[in-house]
């Protein structure tokens, strides 16, 4: 009964290949989001969707690609993988009711760029 | 436009001692303001947060938090330290509804015997 859960839980890769994560929510909620953590454990949002529709699209890379087939699935693409792509992605859901609706997270993806 | 400020990266504290992890905000809007505690190799767990009902906030784990808005401060207290506490705290605010959270860098608490 998990209620947010992502895969791979871990993605060890080369340069310059394209890789996915997923990212699935079962609890009802109408917004997801992709947060990136970098090695100093700093997180920042990337983008956020709600009710399928992109909301929230920071400056990211355009190798970065989400996609986001039903309200309950968050799903990012990365191309081109680089070095500096190695971190912790998180993806998150939240119910929008107001701005202190609470986002609930995943386990995390932990990528590794050889 | 909104931040926080975790003062203080790294916190150690002895079991049953008091823990006390710092958080100042700077937003343009009444903010919301949330902590969130990561383990080892784990997601984010929401502790507490501050929606503008009581300034005192009482979450999970024995911890709380105290909104001062004259100090721009959320920081977040627990009487006293359990081994378990041992983890990575961070603050967050929110502005409007519709955006992301805006996260701290981050404490590391470490709890010792």
């Amino acid at each position: 009964d998990t209620a947010v859960s992502q895969t791979p839980k871990y993605l060890v890769t080369q340069m310059g290949n394209d890789k996915s994560i997923k990212c699935e929510q079962n609890l009802g909620h109408d917004t997801m989001y992709w947060y990136k953590q970098d090695s100093k454990k700093f997180l920042k949002i990337m983008f956020s969707y709600n009710n399928k529709e992109l909301i929230i699209n920071e400056t990211v890379p355009n190798r970065f690609s989400p996609k986001s087939p039903d309200k309950a699935h968050l799903n990012l693409h990365i191309n081109s993988l680089e070095l500096g792509d190695s971190a912790v992605y998180f993806c998150a859901s939240s119910q929008q009711r107001g701005v202190q609706e609470t986002q609930y997270f995943g386990p995390g993806t932990r990528l590794l760029v050889l | 436009a909104q931040s926080v400020t975790q003062l203080g990266s790294h916190v150690s504290v002895s079991e049953g001692a008091l823990v006390l992890l710092r958080c100042n905000y700077s937003s343009s809007v009444p903010p919301y303001l949330f902590w969130y505690v990561q383990y080892p190799n784990q997601g984010l767990q929401l502790l507490l947060k501050y929606t503008s009902a009581a300034t005192l906030v009482k979450g999970i784990n024995g911890f709380e938090a105290e909104f001062k808005k004259s100090e721009t401060s959320f920081h977040l207290t627990k009487p006293s330290a359990h081994m378990s506490d041992a983890a990575e705290y961070f603050c967050a605010v929110k502005g409007q509804a519709g955006t992301a959270l805006i996260f701290g860098k981050g404490t590391t608490l470490s709890v010792s015997s």
